[in-house]
Order: structure tokens, then C-alpha cells, then sequence
């Protein structure tokens, strides 16, 4: 059982523009996490977002968050070649981590 | 540095032959976990501690086995390895099960 659904699958801009993806969920959660993964390396936490909090940024990141649709939106401005990678949203109903299938981004110099 | 370790990095082996993954944090976490990671399925959680002797299931425990008896190992056990567990294994370690997670480098197992 699957808590996070990325959207879209794979998502293909020029460098300088903006890349939008979207997690949702389906029960109630303590934290939303973002991370990215470099093409099959480890996962480099991004930024998390408490349940009781709507928006939040980091650097180029924004994270917001809705409980009552059960979603989530990380933009990334100013793309570069660099954040090429997949994308994971992960939530904690619990104690236990559930994380989507991601989103792959390509970013063309 | 502060870093999580996984031990082997690549590992080929057969059906039915023991073996353990080490994992290893030097950040003084309490919670540590074990991903696997397969094409099209992102990541599922194999197994989680909370503290030291203290483990729970996660969403695919079956076939693997854990112990925590020292805050900073987490090793993952296939008692009987199948085909079925060829995967991309991910240890990960965090101060609290509500705080960001950080990665080991993976352990990619092929089982014959």
C-alpha cells in the first residue's frame, strides 16, 4: 500500500524555467518530505513540512501543502542541468515511511 | 563527517545462501530504517528501529530480518535469499522518526 503518488512521471524542461511536481497521499500525516536521488545513488533530504504548516522555502524550493486534499507541490525555480534527478515525496502517518514512485526531471542545459 | 554506511556496496549471490547487509550511522540517531527500491515501485520500507532493541515491520518485511543492539547498526539479514530480493537496498538513519533521513550509498543485490 502506497501512502504517496508522484505527479507527473517524468517531467522535461529547459534550464532557467520553472518545474512544478505534486505528491498526494491518502491518510493523515505528521510530516511531508521532499528528496532528490541521483540516477540510482542515495537520497539527499530536500526540505520537510510539518502537517500544521501550509508553506514553506528553501533556497530555489518551495514546498506547500494541503491536509484537506491530501497533496503536496514542490516547485523549483531557475532550474539548472544540476537538479536533473528524480524526485520522492515521503510521509509518516506513523512511525513508518511511506515514499511515491517519484518524479523524473530532466533539465536541458 | 557525518555519514551512513552500507556494507557491500555490490553483492551477487544464490538462492538460499545467508547473508547480511551492514549499515552503520556515526550521527548519534535514534531512528534508522531499510528501504528497498525496485523500477516502478519507488521505495518500500522493510523494516524500522525506533531506539536501540526496539525494530518494527514496515510495508515488505517478509524475508528479512534485523537486530539494533547498538544505536549506531542496523544490519539487514536474508536468511534465505530468493530471486525475488534482487533489489536496490537503501539503509537510512535519522535523530527522530519526524526529522529528515539521511541515506546510506546503497547496496545493490543480485540474487541468482
Amino acid at each position: 500500500s502506497q501512502q504517496g503518488e508522484e505527479d507527473p512521471q517524468a517531467l522535461s524542461i529547459q534550464e532557467g524555467e520553472n518545474a512544478t511536481m505534486n505528491c498526494s497521499y491518502k491518510t493523515s500525516i505528521n510530516n511531508l518530505q521532499w528528496y532528490r536521488q541521483n540516477s540510482g545513488r542515495g537520497l539527499v533530504h530536500l526540505i520537510l513540512i510539518r502537517s500544521n504548516e501550509r508553506e514553506k522555502h528553501s533556497g530555489r524550493l518551495r514546498v506547500t501543502l494541503d491536509t484537506s486534499k491530501k497533496s503536496s507541490s514542490l516547485l523549483i525555480t531557475a532550474s539548472r542541468a544540476a537538479d536533473t534527478a528524480s524526485y520522492f515525496c515521503a510521509t509518516d502517518p506513523g512511525n513508518q515511511f511511506y515514499f511515491g514512485t517519484g518524479t523524473s526531471l530532466t533539465v536541458i542545459p | 563527517e557525518a555519514q551512513v554506511t552500507q556494507n557491500p556496496r555490490y553483492l551477487i549471490t544464490v538462492t538460499g545462501k545467508k547473508l547480511t547487509v551492514t549499515c552503520s550511522q556515526n550521527m548519534n540517531h535514534e531512528y534508522m530504517s531499510w528501504y528497498r527500491q525496485d523500477p516502478g515501485l519507488g521505495l518500500r520500507q522493510i523494516y524500522y528501529s525506533m531506539n536501540v532493541e526496539v525494530t518494527d515491520k514496515g510495508d515488505v518485511p517478509e524475508g528479512y530480518k534485523v537486530s539494533r543492539k547498538e544505536k549506531r547498526n542496523f544490519p539487514l539479514i536474508l536468511e534465505s535469499p530468493s530471486p525475488n530480493q534482487t533489489s536496490l537496498y537503501f539503509c537510512a538513519s535519522a535523530r527522530t522518526g519526524a526529522n529528515e533521513q539521511f541515506f546510506g550509498p546503497g547496496t545493490r543485490l543480485t540474487v541468482l
